[in-house]
């Protein structure tokens, strides 16, 4: 069956270091998404990619950075640079265009820093 | 630009009864319309959506929801609660034909089901 894939489901990082979310679907979806959930925030864009080798930032890129090298992956890496990482990621991806299909979510990486 | 607005972020009811949770949208042209459920650590699940057609559809779990366009509002309802019901529930826009997928998504309405 077609799906998204994050892994690891639960990763703890120590500060000052970077570490890397994966992202993985086999949806054949041009499109994929990384979100950030913070209690009571909801779901706040962190990039989108529209097609390989090409992405944008979304409302609080600062501190991630992500590459979009194959259409199948969308990975993201959230560097030192995040002042507050400790968060639930949801990755997504959708067609590129029409609208009518929405978003598939994979099931999420719980980030805390220790 | 689309936007859309969760009323009560969240919800209490009693077993049995009717669950109603309120979004509105604001767009320039008729949207496409979405609720998404989200139970605790997992990802978003599709519950309904309205691209065209029949304003009243029919999702998963005995959800239903009724596009009106006089009243901007894509209302999630459900005639009786059950305790698995219990979950933060999303509404959401996007544009049809636009040139991005992009989602615009509400701040989310967290129901709890009281036995």
């Amino acid at each position: 069956d077609g799906g998204i894939t994050q892994s690891p489901k639960y990763l703890f990082r120590k500060e000052g270091q970077n570490v890397t979310l994966s992202c993985e679907q086999n949806l054949n979806h041009d499109a994929m998404y990384w979100y950030r959930q913070d209690p009571g925030q909801g779901l706040r864009l962190i990039y989108y990619s529209q097609i390989v080798n090409d992405f944008q930032k979304g409302d609080i890129a600062e501190g991630y950075s992500v590459s979009r090298e194959k259409k199948e992956s969308f990975p993201l890496t959230v560097t030192s640079a995040q002042k507050n990482p400790t968060a639930f990621y949801l990755c997504a991806s959708s067609p590129r265009r029409g609208g009518a299909e929405g978003y598939t979510f994979g099931s999420g990486t719980r980030l805390t820093v220790v | 630009a689309q936007s859309v607005t969760q009323l009560g972020s969240h919800v209490s009811v009693s077993e049995g009864a009717l669950v109603l949770l309120r979004c509105n949208y604001s767009s320039s042209v008729p949207p496409y319309l979405f609720w998404y459920v989200q139970y605790p650590n997992q990802g978003l699940q599709l519950l309904l959506k309205y691209t065209t057609g029949a304003t009243l559809v029919k999702g998963i779990n005995g959800f239903e929801a009724e596009f009106k366009k006089s009243e901007t509002s894509f209302h999630l309802t459900k005639p009786s609660a059950h305790m698995s019901d219990a979950a933060e529930y999303f509404c959401a826009v996007t544009l049809p034909g636009g040139a991005t997928n992009k989602l615009i998504f509400g701040t989310g309405t967290l129901l709890a089901v009281q036995p």
